[in-house]
């Protein structure tokens, strides 16, 4: 397809476990930002990729949470030791960042981490 | 993490009114976003405005960026059931920077 694509939809795990969570943005888009929804809440940034660039990782909550983009397109978020307060949809979104243009990030549909 | 806010938190209107939400900040932003969330997806971007003071209409939605940097409000004008959703501002200050969001408007339609 042609936008954001993220898996798993839904993810329902034990505390304590690790979960693995994939973005696959639009292609060509060079940037790519995650994003954590807590039920009612509004979006909060997490870390941030461009390019070939060190990530912005000022978001992280903990040092439980990671991420990685390999080759410049999929991201993988990695959430290692689940708390259920890591419950929440986890969104995540690229940007063309073309030079000289506004630029939009578009987002996905998102995943519902539930921790039990 | 910092969320803008954003009122009011719920409206409940008849099809037909017009609405009104505003997001504030405590610090300047050099962009402001409106974007509305259904159900189950990612948020979709309504409005882009990139200079204070700007007044930027998308059809029924019109928001306008505060020469202060630090508020922006979005109106909606004859709502029609589409409309039903979470309404997100969101502040950036560059343009390949993170978004702020602010904690989000709901729009119910009363039949």
């Amino acid at each position: 397809g042609a936008g954001v694509s993220q898996s798993p939809s839904n993810k329902v795990t034990e505390k304590g476990k690790d979960v693995e969570l994939r973005c696959d943005p639009i292609s060509g888009h060079t940037a790519l930002y995650w994003y954590r929804q807590s039920l009612g809440q509004g979006l909060e940034f997490l870390i941030y990729f461009q390019g070939n660039s060190a990530p912005d990782k000022s978001g992280l909550p903990s040092d439980r949470f990671s991420a990685e983009r390999t080759g410049g397109s999929v991201s993988t978020l990695t959430i290692q030791r689940t708390q259920q307060e890591d419950s929440a949809v986890y969104l995540c979104a690229s940007s063309l960042l073309s030079s000289g243009s506004p630029d939009t990030q578009y987002f996905g549909p998102g995943t519902r981490l539930t921790v039990l | 993490g910092q969320q803008l806010n954003q009122s009011p938190q719920s409206m409940f209107i008849q099809e037909g009114e017009d609405v009104s939400m505003n997001c504030t900040s405590s610090s300047i932003f050099n962009t402001w976003l409106w974007y509305k969330q259904d159900p189950g997806e990612g948020p979709v971007l309504l409005i882009a405005l990139y200079k204070a003071g700007e007044l930027t209409s998308n059809g029924r939605l019109t928001a306008q960026f505060g020469i202060t940097r630090k508020d922006s409000f979005l109106n909606i004008s004859a709502s029609i059931p589409s409309d039903v959703g979470i309404y997100f501002c969101a502040g950036q200050m560059g343009g390949n920077e993170k978004l702020t969001f602010g904690t989000g408007t709901r729009l119910t339609i009363i039949p």
